[in-house]
């Protein structure tokens, strides 16, 4: 997906371990927003940014936490990853709080063994 | 409580009929809504959007979706399917409320099936 990178694409990890994927945009979004997918569950917000070191909370938020220090790049971190994290993560940017919808990177797959 | 519903799991059909993805929601005030399509290992990409006029949206790869106010539905159709339509798709819906203060919220997603 132009424009938006995640990293990594792919990892495993054990329980009780700290966790933090990264998204990064070449786009100058200001908005930007990280995403957990679950079977039957959609998409679900956990964090997002409207800005450098703006943040705040989405709807499940227990047990991550956020950074934003340059605009390019939103962190979030699993700080004890537990079994029930073991989800997709996507993150998305916009420019205008998505009146004209998201651009979403191509997500990260997370195992917590 | 602002909620998207997506009442099929799957949706099966032919290649060269019309497809039809359904989606209702509930919302206070005007709603912006969106379809996005999710292939395997990929992020959602935008497919259309409604935020005001004409009730028929049309997007990319063929695709249109029909806002009825009255049914508070948008249904994500294509007169012609093809076998590459096959993938997951979702509907959301965006509000702003008091304070500026917006939110999003996706349908658990709509697997479509296009057989040859």
């Amino acid at each position: 997906d132009a424009g938006i990178t995640q990293s990594p694409r792919h990892k495993v990890t054990e329980t009780g371990t700290p966790v933090t994927l990264r998204c990064h945009q070449t786009e100058n979004h200001r908005y930007m927003y990280w995403y957990r997918q679950d079977p039957g569950h959609g998409l679900r917000l956990i964090h997002y940014s409207y800005g450098v070191k703006d943040t705040d909370k989405g709807e499940v938020s227990d047990g991550y936490s956020v950074s934003r220090s340059k605009t390019e790049d939103f962190l979030l971190t699993l700080e004890s990853a537990t079994s029930s994290q073991t989800s997709v993560y996507f993150c998305a940017i916009t420019t205008d709080r998505g009146n004209y919808g998201y651009t979403f990177g191509s997500g990260t797959r997370l195992t917590v063994v | 409580a602002q909620s998207v519903a997506q009442p099929e799991d799957q949706v099966n059909v032919a290649e060269g009929n019309p497809l039809t993805v359904k989606c209702t929601y509930s919302v206070s005030g005007n709603p912006y809504l969106f379809w996005y399509v999710q292939y395997p290992n990929r992020g959602l990409q935008f497919l259309l959007k409604y935020i005001t006029g004409d009730n028929l949206v049309k997007g990319s790869y063929g695709f249109e979706a029909e806002f009825n106010k009255s049914q508070t539905s948008f249904h994500l159709k294509k007169p012609s399917a093809l076998v590459s339509d096959s993938a997951l798709y979702f509907c959301a819906v965006r509000a702003v409320y008091s304070g500026g203060y917006q939110k999003v919220t996706f349908g658990i997603g709509t697997k479509l099936q296009v057989i040859p």
